[in-house]
């Protein structure tokens, strides 16, 4: 089973200032198609979680710019450019490669203001 | 607009069944799959499987066979997930996904049910 391993488990920001959060699996996401199906998603509390970046680096519709996904094969990251109040919450990346079996989370980032 | 609405809390004591509703619309029930996620208390998110809307097969991941049925209804497009023999551990938020415009993964999620088991 592909496994998704997470850091930091949880990142003080100060306002305005950047954040990024790693993802890292434990097989390549390369799917058969050249496409490389790592998604993230954000929970804010008490929220549904909500997607923002699907197949690494593109942005649902909504999804303020600041927000940004880039990475390959195993490695990967989701950067807020400038942290505003409404970013905190929990980040999770997901990876859709490997269906079937299955869909895996990783383990989540949550992301608070210093 | 794509909406899925699931039903409201419950509190169960353990031994007991529980089936969570998930109502869709906005779009063509049987195009799309139906995703369970699980969400314990202060965790993270667990994928419980999938229901393909149109042959009505069930896949469920490992940790979810057993106890865990997922149904359709489609001719009110819904989605179903029944939990039997509950157990405390059992207490959770439960969450249906849909990949309306997604691939191998979901871009639609219903506001979560809590079922919560204690006796």
């Amino acid at each position: 089973d592909v496994v998704m391993t997470q850091s930091p488990l949880s990142l003080p920001v100060t306002l305005g200032q950047p954040a990024s959060i790693s993802c890292r699996s434990s097989q390549s996401l390369v799917y058969s198609d050249g496409n490389t199906y790592l998604n993230w998603f954000q929970q804010r509390p008490g929220q549904s979680p909500r997607r923002l970046i699907y197949k690494v680096s593109n942005r649902d519709s909504g999804v303020p710019d600041r927000f940004s996904g880039s990475g390959s094969g195993t490695d990967f990251t989701l950067k807020i450019s400038r942290v505003e109040a409404e970013d905190v919450g929990v980040y999770y990346c997901m990876q859709g490669t490997h269906w079937p079996p299955r869909l895996t989370f990783g383990g989540g980032t949550k992301v608070e203001i210093k | 607009q794509v909406q899925l609405v699931q039903s409201g809390s419950e509190l169960k004591k353990p031994g007991a069944s529980v089936k969570v509703s998930c109502k869709a619309s906005g779009y063509t029930f049987t195009s799309y799959a139906m995703n369970w996620v699980r969400q314990a208390p202060g965790q993270g998110l667990e994928w419980m499987g999938w229901i393909n809307t149109n042959t009505g097969n069930p896949t469920y991941a490992q940790g979810f066979t057993g106890r865990f049925v997922f149904s359709l209804d489609t001719s009110v497009s819904t989605a179903y997930l029944q939990i039997s023999s509950l157990k405390a551990e059992d207490t959770a938020v439960y969450y249906c996904a849909t990949p309306v415009g997604a691939t191998r993964d979901f871009d639609y999620w219903g506001q979560g049910t809590l079922v919560t088991v204690s006796s």
